[in-house]
């Protein structure tokens, strides 16, 4: 069974901070990751996708990839509240099935 | 270009009924998604269409059903409803890349089940 792992939370962080989200996977395969964010009530959007190992940034966010050790991760700079959410990690393996995982509460503090 | 919609966006059903819900992905998408999003179960898949044929299951009871039309459009049907199946029911539609597919969501179904 391939399994997505991130801490539920909820994570606390004040305006203007970096909150940093941890997700690890259980398939070394895995081809494709993602990042989506949801609201309280609404569908999970697409943030960011990372495909090789490092660094990729776009605005505020910046998704971080470690094939080796299995994990990813989403760093968001200047905090607002409206980031307010819950973080889902999503992998995609070699056959295009897509495992998620439960997803990490933020809560940024005005 | 227009996202994934999804329709309805609320039903309420008795237990032992049946519904069919609908998503039209967004254009060009040929892979439409379903999963089932509980408060204590998270997302979970249910199956995925691509071409008009089954490409991934999931592990849900034959209850649960799906099929897609030659617009890629797609349809998902629960027959016997139970309490249990009440959720929100989203739809993601795939756009194929070298590097593999990305799922962008609908709206969702929240269906509740009396």
């Amino acid at each position: 069974q391939k399994e997505v792992e991130q801490n539920s939370g909820p994570l606390s962080v004040p305006e203007g901070a970096i909150a940093s989200l941890n997700c690890t996977y259980s398939d070394r395969v895995s081809q494709s990751f993602f990042w989506y964010r949801q609201y309280s009530g609404k569908s999970p959007e697409l943030i960011m996708s990372i495909y090789s190992n490092g660094d990729k940034e776009d605005g505020r966010f910046t998704a971080q990839l470690n094939k080796a050790s299995q994990y990813v991760s989403l760093l968001i700079r200047d905090s607002q509240p409206s980031d307010s959410a819950t973080y889902l990690c999503a992998v995609n393996d070699n056959f295009n099935k897509f495992y998620f995982g439960s997803g990490t509460k933020l809560n940024v503090k005005p | 270009k227009a996202g994934v919609t999804q329709t309805p966006r609320y039903l309420i059903k008795t237990r032992g009924q049946q519904v069919t819900l609908s998503c039209s992905p967004i254009s060009g998408h040929r892979s439409v998604s379903w999963y089932q999003q509980t408060p204590g179960q998270g997302l979970q898949f249910l199956f995925e269409y691509f071409s008009e044929t089954q490409r991934n299951k999931g592990n849900f009871p034959g209850r649960f059903s799906g099929r897609q039309f030659s617009n890629s459009r797609s349809e998902m049907n629960v027959s016997t409803l139970e309490l249990g199946d009440s959720a929100l029911y989203l739809c993601a539609s795939s756009l194929v890349s070298s590097l593999g597919d990305t799922q962008y969501f609908g709206p969702g179904t929240r269906l509740t089940v009396l």
